[in-house]
């Protein structure tokens, strides 16, 4: 079945630089990656999201993109604030149902 | 307000003494989906439905049972918990597959 690895575990950056976070996934069919960030004692919540026919897409300070031939993707955050602390996880969805693999998370800090 | 409900929001009970704990949405969604969440696991999908009466298992589903009589409920049940299954539970609705999952604030469950 599909697996959804994420790296690195836990991530700690000085406030204004750069954060990124890789996943890996396993099933060639996968087509949609999401990524959600969960504040502490919070419900995750979307943050942004990629679709197989796209390599990469942005949103002001977020970015995600994504390689189908190495089948990996990955979040970009540029200037990162205190309030970008959280649990960013990454996930994978296989047509045809709503089959959903999250990966194991990522903590990350930013130290002001 | 478009929102997941989950209730209860924190339960204590024994092992084998059958629980449901309930999920609504009130987006019109077709799609909900039951979820645990471990330290260092992530979230994993237990059971998942793409509309009325049709179900399927996610990753995890031993020990649970879903229903979805109704679009917009979709209750978890353990018919026989154990200490193993002592997690924090979130439900989730989406309009479709590929599409942004809406979690419930989560419902922190202890088996003793």
């Amino acid at each position: 079945g599909e697996n959804v690895e994420q790296h690195p575990s836990t991530l700690s950056v000085q406030e204004g630089d750069s954060a990124v976070i890789k996943c890996t996934y396993s099933d060639s069919a996968s087509n949609y990656f999401p990524w959600y960030k969960q504040e502490l004692g919070k419900r995750p919540q979307l943050i942004i999201d990629i679709r197989s026919n796209v390599g990469e897409k942005k949103d002001q300070r977020i970015a995600v993109t994504l390689n189908k031939t190495a089948k990996h993707f990955s979040l970009h955050i540029t200037e990162t604030q205190p309030e970008d602390s959280a649990v960013y996880f990454c996930a994978a969805s296989i047509p045809g149902g709503f089959k959903t693999i999250f990966g194991a998370g990522t903590r990350l800090f930013v130290k002001a | 307000e478009a929102q997941v409900t989950q209730n209860p929001r924190y339960l204590i009970t024994v092992t084998g003494k059958k629980l449901t704990v309930t999920c609504s949405q009130n987006m019109n969604h077709e799609y909900m989906s039951w979820y645990r969440q471990d330290p260092g696991l992530g979230l994993r999908q237990i059971y998942y439905s793409m509309n009325v009466e049709v179900t399927d298992k996610g990753d995890v589903p031993e020990g649970y049972k879903v229903s979805r009589k109704e679009k917009r409920n979709f209750p978890l049940i353990l018919e026989s918990p154990s200490p193993n299954q002592t997690s924090l539970y979130f439900c989730a609705s989406s309009w479709g597959e590929g599409g942004e999952q809406y979690f419930g604030p989560g419902t922190r469950l202890t088996v003793t």
